[in-house]
């Protein structure tokens, strides 16, 4: 299946601090990406919709001014957490869609663990 | 009520034995839909679609009917690294996907 990567797989930052978070379709064009937020024991809870050459579309509740999204191009999207503090500590995972193949499938990052001290 | 809805579990079965799991979804116009697999503090992972004919691979069948707005997953002789989470996804022609919360599955030895 289509594989989708994601940098840094872990991170632990300082509270104030801001984090970026990279994923990238390797072998596929992605208009649109999706960035996901788990908190442990709990189901995926999308945060934003992010498309290429346009401004994300961020959930209800999900502030757009602390996570920053960027969709520079049809394989790479970017979120960035600013000025993080501890109640953000959650893994994030990000899924790209291909639209390519025969159904509309979304192929998801190895996530990106985050713990802010 | 959630825009998709699946069987709570957990569910906790024997090895070899048959096990099914349930997902509804409220969303008519709902395009595509599948199902995932989520283990424990991992990404998703594609198990397979979901199409109205049924599908088959290997031990797992999915079944789609359109008119109850209901999905189906069975998985035969249960294997222990079937123990997982399982995730119902639907696909909107908006574009978005809507995840069931997910039914958790441990197979015993």
């Amino acid at each position: 299946g289509a594989v989708v990567s994601q940098h840094p797989s872990r991170v632990i930052c300082k509270s104030g601090t801001s984090v970026k978070i990279e994923c990238r379709s390797l072998d596929f064009q992605a208009t649109t990406m999706f960035w996901y937020r788990q908190f442990p024991k709990q189901s995926l809870m999308l945060m934003a919709t992010s498309n290429e050459g346009s401004k994300a579309t961020y959930e209800q509740g999900v502030e757009k001014d602390k996570f920053l999204i960027n969709h520079a191009s049809l394989t790479l999207s970017t979120l960035t957490v600013t000025s993080a503090h501890p109640e953000d500590s959650s893994f994030y995972i990000c899924s790209a869609r291909d639209r390519g193949g025969i159904t509309d499938t979304q192929y998801f990052g190895p996530g990106t663990r985050l713990t802010v001290l | 009520r959630k825009e998709v809805e699946q069987d709570p579990g957990p569910f906790n079965v024997p090895e070899g034995a048959t096990v099914a799991f349930n997902c509804t979804y409220s969303n008519s116009a709902s395009q595509s839909f599948f199902w995932y697999r989520q283990d424990c503090r991992k990404e998703p992972k594609l198990l397979m679609s979901v199409y109205s004919s049924g599908n088959e691979d290997g031990r797992f069948t999915a079944q789609l009917n359109r008119a109850s707005q209901y999905i189906s997953l069975l998985i035969r002789d249960s294997k222990l690294s079937d123990s997982a989470t399982y995730l119902c996804v639907v696909n909107h022609n908006a574009g978005k996907s809507t995840f069931g919360d997910g039914t958790t599955l441990t197979v015993k030895p």
